[in-house]
């Protein structure tokens, strides 16, 4: 079945360092890609999604390419800010299926 | 206002109790979900139901119930509840295609 790993976290950086999140998955035929925020208390939002393979997907400064060959989709950002401090979920979609598939989530705190 | 509601936000309450988790919509989706998030679990799907005639389990959804009482309303019930039933739940609403799902503030339910 589908499934999505995603590295673990606390990831603890310094504000305006470089942010990566790694994601992979698996899946059958060519599902859609997403990566969704938790700010504390808050429930999930939609950060940005790409539907097939080699799109690029970007919102906020956070970017994440589909890479079928390596099956991947890694969240970037150039600088964070302390406002970035959530917790990331990458998810996946596949066309008539039930559900989004999670990922465990991956903690980000970003220190002044 | 927000497109998902959920009530309540928190509730405590006893093993053995019988709890209703109430979702409201407003985006005029047909399709909503139940998910429970645990730590380092990412977000599990309970139950789903792509219009009012149409409900389906997800995969953890013994000790679940739920009710479509119209296209914007889906509750969940924890028939009697149990302390491993402590989590934060969320609602969710998707569109036609099935991929983006928007979600409600979560409800943190705990159990003693």
């Amino acid at each position: 079945g589908d499934s999505v790993t995603q590295m673990e976290g606390p990831v603890t950086l310094s504000e305006e360092a470089f942010l990566t999140i790694n994601c992979t998955y698996t899946a059958t035929g060519y599902p859609s890609l997403f990566w969704y925020v938790q700010y504390p208390g808050e429930g999930l939002q939609l950060l940005l999604k790409a539907t097939k393979a080699d799109d690029k997907g970007s919102n906020k400064g956070f970017e994440a390419t589909y890479r079928k060959e390596t099956t991947s989709f890694h969240l970037e950002k150039g600088s964070v800010q302390v406002s970035d401090s959530a917790v990331y979920f990458c998810a996946l979609g596949n066309t008539g299926r039930r559900a989004l598939t999670f990922g465990s989530g991956t903690r980000l705190q970003v220190q002044p | 206002d927000a497109d998902v509601t959920q009530t309540p936000r928190n509730r405590i309450t006893k093993t053995g109790k019988r709890i209703m988790l109430e979702c409201s919509q407003t985006k005029g989706h047909d399709r909503m979900y139940w998910y429970r998030q645990d730590p380092g679990l990412g977000l599990r799907l309970i139950y789903y139901s792509f219009d009012v005639k149409d409900i389906n389990k997800g995969e953890i959804s013994d000790g679940y119930s739920v009710s479509r009482q119209a296209q914007a309303k889906f509750s969940l019930s924890l028939e009697s509840a149990i302390p491993n039933q402590t989590a934060l739940y969320f609602c969710a609403t998707s569109d036609p295609g099935g991929d983006t799902q928007y979600f409600g503030p979560g409800t943190r339910l705990t159990v003693l």
